[in-house]
């Protein structure tokens, strides 16, 4: 069964640094999302990607994110300088319409 | 304000016993509402899509109905393996994939 790869399952990063994380979406859909969960809390939206240009994006998706599909498989979202509260579970996510999203397995990272 | 709440937070069920999840909502224009499962760790795992009012999916042992209101994820005589945290999610009108989620309803069945 297709599914949605992340990479890596767990980053530990010092405050400040930069973090990128990849996903490779399910190879048939065209619309691909970044989500986090913070340990304990909800699963919130950050951002959605189609046609290679943000077509949504929540207020946590500020300045220091960005998000990338650098080729034809893969899809990154970049944190420029991490601070202690961007520690938490990151979801990548892929669908063929706006409807039903196929979620990785998702990224750990911890910013200390 | 688009809002998602689930209840029970936790439901402990012993094997074989049946029973119901909450998802109570508000949203500006439904386009659809999503159950997912979520185990420990893991990311949240596609279940149904509702649609519209009156609408039903089964899947196994999982029975999901919507309302105008809310939705109910039924589970009829659940397994061990059952356990996990249920997500509900809706997706408004105007959306591009921004769902929605509630904080989940942790089920744990007994042996």
């Amino acid at each position: 069964e297709p599914e949605v790869t992340q990479t890596p399952s767990h980053q530990v990063t010092q405050m400040g640094q930069e973090v990128i994380l990849r996903c490779v979406p399910i190879s048939n859909h065209l619309y691909f999302y970044w989500y986090r969960q913070i340990l304990g809390q909800k699963v919130e939206f950050l951002v959605s990607f189609y046609n290679n240009e943000i077509s949504e994006k929540s207020e946590i998706f500020d300045d220091q994110f960005s998000v990338e599909r650098p080729d034809g498989s893969n899809f990154t979202l970049k944190i420029r300088s991490t601070k202690l509260e961007d520690s938490a579970m990151y979801f990548c996510a892929s669908s063929v319409t706006t409807g039903e999203l196929f979620f990785g397995e998702g990224s750990r990272l911890t910013v200390l | 304000e688009d809002q998602v709440t689930q209840s029970p937070e936790a439901l402990r069920l012993q094997e074989g016993e049946s029973s119901s999840l909450n998802c109570s909502y508000t949203v500006s224009g439904l386009r659809g509402l999503f159950w997912y499962r979520q185990d420990p760790g893991k990311g949240p795992e596609f279940l149904f899509t509702l649609y519209s009012a009156g609408e039903e999916k089964e899947k196994e042992r999982l029975k999901a109905t919507l309302t105008k209101k809310e939705s109910f994820l039924h589970i009829t005589a659940p397994k061990p393996e059952d356990s996990a945290t249920y997500l509900c999610a809706v997706q408004g009108r105007e959306s591009q994939g921004n769902l929605i989620f509630g904080k989940g309803t942790k089920l744990s069945v007994k042996p």
